[in-house]
This record gives C-alpha cells, structure tokens and sequence, in this order.
C-alpha cells in the first residue's frame, strides 16, 4: 500500500532532550514536507526537501533539523525542544517538485513537551 | 507573498443541508487551488484542486469547487451534506512559479465543518 509513515505516533518528553520524528515514504517520490498543526494557525511549513540531499527552510524552521540521506526518508530532529514545539506535526510526500502535484499526508505525531 | 483566508472557523449545519465552505486568497502571481479534508485523528487528504481549464471543479464525496479569479475565491460547495462530511477543511494554494519554493503549498487556517443529525 502506497503511504507515509510517521513514527511515533505519539509522544511526551522532557525539556531539552533531544528526539526525532522518524518519516518514510514508499511511493519513490521526490518532494518531502514537514509540516505543523497548531488549533487556529493551519498548518504551517518547517523543511522541505526536492531531493536527497537537497532541503530548505519552510516559514518556521526555528528549533527543528532534518535530513535527506535517502529518498524515501526525511526525519526531523529537534535537538533541543521547548514547551512551545507541543505540536501536531505532519510529513507530507509528493512525486515532484511543481506545484501542480498532490502531496501525500502521513497521519501525524502529536508531540508534547513539558 | 501569497496568503489564504478561510472566512469561518466553523460551520454547523444539518445533515441534508447545503454547505459553502468559503475560501480567499492573495498573490502577485497565478496559483494552483487545493482543498484537503481532515478527518478526526487523521492525516490530510485531497478532496480536489484546480490547475487550469474549467473553474468548476468535481472532487470526492460529492463537493466540488468554484475558482473565481476576479475575486479571488475558491469556494467549496457541497449541495447535501451527511454526518460523515464532520471533519476539518482546508484551502491550499501553490505558486506557478517554478522557482525555489515550487511545490510548497501555503494553507488557510481551516474551516471545522460541524454536520448535526
């Protein structure tokens, strides 16, 4: 079956300790999205990548790194996260890079941070 | 810079009632219109998107859409609605500018559609 996957699903942690979000697409596609979801803000962009090795900062990558290795992968890091990075945080995939293309959504990692 | 506004944070209606789901949006150059349903505890998906040709356009479960390029609306429609439609809606727009960003979609901060028995 064609799908994102995020991993974990849920998960509580501590000031400052570091922890990633693992996401992985098994669709071969090029564009990977990290997205939050907060209650009245939408979801807004953290990184994108077009490709392996190739990301860029989306509106609030403040807090957060990620990595594109391989294809199918996009993890994002947070090295040292904050009560404020409580989120609901979502990977996206899409097979290119133009903006007429779908993105796939992962079903997301609800982080909370104490 | 674009920019999307859903117009209503939450609409309630009665099942078998009709619904709008109002979208705006702003940008100095010609753009792609998305809308995705979110469902309770789910991830995103797409309901339907507008690239070029006829403004109207048909997605799943029956809503369709209405690109308006002189006042910048892309309004969602749905003539009957049933309990299962209750989920969160958003309108997305991306850039045809094949620069950097291409591919990013910029969201509206949502519409919580509400379908009462």
């Amino acid at each position: 079956e064609a799908q994102v996957t995020q991993n974990p699903r849920y998960l509580i942690t501590v000031t400052g300790k570091k922890l990633t979000v693992t996401c992985s697409q098994n669709m071969n596609h090029e564009y990977m999205s990290w997205y939050r979801q907060d209650p009245g803000l939408g979801l807004r962009q953290i990184y994108y990548s077009m490709n392996v090795e190739v990301t860029d900062k989306g509106d609030v990558p403040e807090g957060y790194k990620v990595s594109r290795k391989e294809k199918r992968n996009f993890p994002l890091i947070l090295e040292s996260p904050s009560p404020n990075q409580t989120s609901l945080y979502f990977c996206a995939s899409s097979p290119g890079t133009g903006g007429t293309y779908e993105q796939y959504f992962g079903p997301g990692t609800r982080l909370t941070v104490t | 810079a674009q920019s999307v506004t859903q117009l209503d944070s939450q609409v309630p209606v009665f099942e078998e009632a009709p619904v709008e789901l109002r979208c705006n949006y702003s940008s100095s150059v010609s753009v792609y219109l998305f809308w995705y349903v979110q469902y309770p505890n789910q991830g995103l998906q797409l309901l339907l998107k507008y690239l070029s040709g006829s403004t109207l356009v048909k997605g799943i479960n029956g809503f369709e859409a209405e690109f308006n390029k002189s006042q910048t609306s892309f309004h969602l429609r749905k003539p009957s609605v049933h309990i299962s439609d209750t989920a969160e809606y958003f309108c997305a727009v991306s850039d045809m500018n094949y620069g950097g960003s291409q591919g990013n979609l910029i969201f509206g901060k949502g519409t919580k559609l509400s379908v009462k028995p």
